[in-house]
């Protein structure tokens, strides 16, 4: 299986400032014949299903704002929050989609400072 | 555009069956793959595994054996099956559409609400 594995697992960030997560896997999850990194990026609020942000590792989901952004390639990935807002409190995940089983990473939490 | 609802009883005793149900709306089921995911402390996020309105499945080794899916396509509705559970599916499970493109796997949108199963005695 490929582990997808996030950091941090958690943090803490003032309004308006810029947040990263990051999300690596094991195995490189870029399909040359289509030069696309098959990972994708959800957020989770409390009491809610996950929400897809991103896929194709930088495309952003219509409608997602875009402070949202993410970037990367092969095995290491980024979100980047360019600036908090107070409606972004959540869990991150990131998933590949490169190969079965499905997997996901074990999330971070964002939230107010 | 799609809305998924899961359908099923909130407590399952150890070594019986679970079975969920999810209903699809405001598009097609045969326009899809269809997923269960589920969500739990221990665990995180798991894929269960996918179904396609023709039959076909691909369930994840870690419950293969115990796992069954499956879609009524005159109800719009999928299908999932545990058999044997134990304490550790206990997790809120999540019925999602599987979204492909230039021929990759899923990633998933919409996902429906969730409904926590408790395994329990």
């Amino acid at each position: 299986d490929i582990v997808m594995t996030q950091s941090p697992d958690s943090l803490t960030v003032s309004l308006g400032e810029r947040v990263t997560i990051n999300c690596k896997s094991s195995r490189n999850i870029l399909y040359s014949p289509t030069k696309k990194n098959y990972l994708a990026w959800y957020q989770q609020k409390p009491g809610q299903p996950p929400k897809l942000l991103i896929y194709w590792a930088s495309t952003r989901e219509s409608g997602v704002p875009d402070r949202f952004s993410g970037s990367g390639s092969g095995t290491d990935f980024t979100l980047t929050i360019s600036s908090l807002q107070a409606e972004d409190v959540a869990v991150y995940y990131c998933q590949q989609y490169y190969t079965t089983p499905l997997t996901f990473g074990g999330g971070t939490k964002v939230e107010i400072k | 555009q799609v809305q998924l609802q899961e359908s099923g009883p909130g407590l399952v005793k150890p070594s019986e069956t679970l079975s969920l149900t999810c209903n699809v709306s405001g598009g097609s089921i045969t326009d899809y793959y269809w997923s269960w995911i589920r969500q739990s402390p221990a665990k995180g996020l798991e894929w269960i595994g996918y179904v396609y309105y023709t039959g076909t499945t691909f369930y994840n080794p870690s419950v293969r054996s115990r796992v069954t899916m499956s879609v009524d396509t005159s109800k719009q509705q999928f299908s999932l099956v545990l058999t044997s559970v134990t304490a550790a599916d206990t997790a809120v499970y999540y019925c999602a559409k599987g979204v492909r493109d230039y021929g990759s796997l899923d990633w998933f949108d919409p996902w429906g609400q969730g409904t926590l199963v408790t395994v329990s005695s």
